[in-house]
């Protein structure tokens, strides 16, 4: 019954490779975002969907591309890994996105995170 | 644009004794505040949030925090810790009244409780 899960937790791999992390929540939830933590544990948004429609792209490479094919799922894939790719990626979700209805904000949920290592 | 700043990246303290983790921000317009915990290996858990109201906020397992917005600071505290709560804080702000609830997280402050 776990509300955001992520798979895989590890993912190691060769600079070069194309690889996909997938996040799926069963919490009922219109939005969901990937998070990248890097080694010194910031935690920096990359990108949010809301009903699977991309709402927020932060500056992420273009190799980084996020896919929502139902509201209940938000994939990321990465062409051409680089060294500097190897963080742990959180994947969130949030009853809504827009704040302006009622003046309140939702509260983000987090899965496990995917340890991505590139060798 | 907003910042978190976490001045504090590791605290130590021993087991029973209280703690104070410091969060201060910079916005131009008025945000909502937020903790989040992680332990070790997990991912992030909301500890608690000020979106208005009393200033003192009160969140799971024993903690609090006190927005104090002359002073544009949300610290984190708890008056008994225990071993368990080893982990590493994170203090976070999103914007009021946006149209996403983006979150912008400070650097982070690993506890680090020793019996």
């Amino acid at each position: 019954d776990t509300a955001v899960s992520q798979t895989p937790k590890y993912l190691v791999t060769q600079m070069g490779n194309d690889k996909s992390i997938k996040c799926e929540q069963n919490l009922g939830h219109d939005t969901m975002y990937w998070y990248k933590q890097d080694s010194k544990k910031f935690l920096k948004i990359m990108f949010s969907y809301n009903n699977k429609e991309l709402i927020i792209n932060e500056t992420v490479p273009n190799r980084f591309s996020p896919k929502s094919p139902d509201k209940a799922h938000l994939n990321l894939h990465i062409n051409s890994l680089e060294l500097g790719d190897s963080a742990v990626y959180f994947c969130a979700s949030s009853p809504t996105t827009a704040q302006w209805r009622g003046g309140r904000t939702d509260t983000q949920y987090f899965g496990p995170g995917t340890r991505l290592t590139v060798l | 644009a907003q910042s978190v700043t976490q001045l504090d990246s590791q605290v130590p303290v021993f087991e029973e004794a209280p703690v104070e983790l410091r969060c201060n921000y910079s916005s131009s317009v008025s945000v909502y505040l937020f903790w989040y915990v992680q332990y070790p290996n997990q991912g992030l858990q909301l500890l608690l949030k000020y979106l208005s109201g009393s200033t003192l906020v009160k969140g799971i397992n024993g903690f609090e925090a006190e927005f104090n917005k002359s002073q544009t600071s949300f610290h984190l505290r708890k008056p008994s810790v225990h071993i368990s709560d080893t982990a590493e804080y994170f203090c976070a702000v999103s914007l009021y009244g946006g149209a996403t609830n983006k979150l912008i997280f400070g650097t982070g402050t690993l506890l680090a409780v020793q019996p």
